[in-house]
């Protein structure tokens, strides 16, 4: 079985700072991987994904990751945060049997 | 309108009460789920439908049923449900269920309550 194990609950950082929000996946077969962004009283929306190709994968709003294989990583990054960004991220890891989700990263961005 | 949308964005309902959630996708997609929120848990799967049959049931209680008349249109039937059901119910649709690379796009969710 496969699942995803985002470090750390609640991130908080400066506004212009480096964001990275970190995500560990297990999969057995090579997997997709996906971040989504929920802002407040919204539902889910798609930052980026990996499939096959380039691991270094480009987002909207200036968020890209790199699937690292040797690693089983899919970190999330952008290099100067701004205020709204302020919302929760979600690390998703599929393959063609099923699709988890993590528990979530709160990102709190300080002025 | 576009997207998907959910009705009603919040719900407080008794344990006797039955109640049902309605989703609607204007993307003309194939595929559409139901998941659970909770607070600091993943997103659980409850429900899949793929071209309007039920292709996945992650042993969800039989308090909940769904229902899909069509590729549009995504019910939640709720009865005799327990305190610890109060979540975010959030309806999401892709264009199809496999490969499952697909990217899902998410109504806002219902927030209920059940007291």
């Amino acid at each position: 079985a496969q699942s995803v194990t985002q470090l750390g609950s609640h991130v908080s950082v400066s506004e212009g700072a480096l964001v990275l929000l970190r995500c560990n996946y297990s999969s057995s077969v090579p997997p997709y991987l996906f971040w989504y962004v929920q802002y407040p009283n919204q539902g889910l929306q798609l930052l980026l994904k990996y499939t096959t190709g380039a691991t270094l994968v480009k987002g909207i709003n200036g968020f890209e990751a790199e699937f690292k294989k040797s690693e089983t990583s899919f970190h999330l990054t952008k290099p100067s945060a701004h205020m709204s960004d302020a919302a929760e991220y979600f690390c998703a890891v599929s393959n063609n049997n099923d699709m988890r989700f993590g528990a979530g990263t709160r990102l709190t961005v300080k002025p | 309108e576009t997207g998907v949308t959910q009705t009603p964005r919040h719900l407080v309902m008794g344990m006797t009460n039955k109640k049902s959630l309605k989703c609607e996708q204007h993307l003309g997609h194939n595929a559409m789920y139901w998941y659970k929120q909770s607070a600091k848990k993943p997103l659980e799967l409850m429900f899949v439908y793929s071209l309007e049959e039920r292709v996945e049931n992650n042993s969800v209680p039989s308090r909940f049923s769904p229902e899909c008349p069509n590729s549009s249109h995504l019910f939640l039937h709720l009865h005799t449900l327990q305190p610890e059901d109060s979540a975010l119910y959030l309806c999401a649709s892709s264009q199809n269920h496999h490969p499952k690379k697909e990217t899902q796009y998410f109504g806002p969710g219902t927030r209920l309550l059940v007291l």
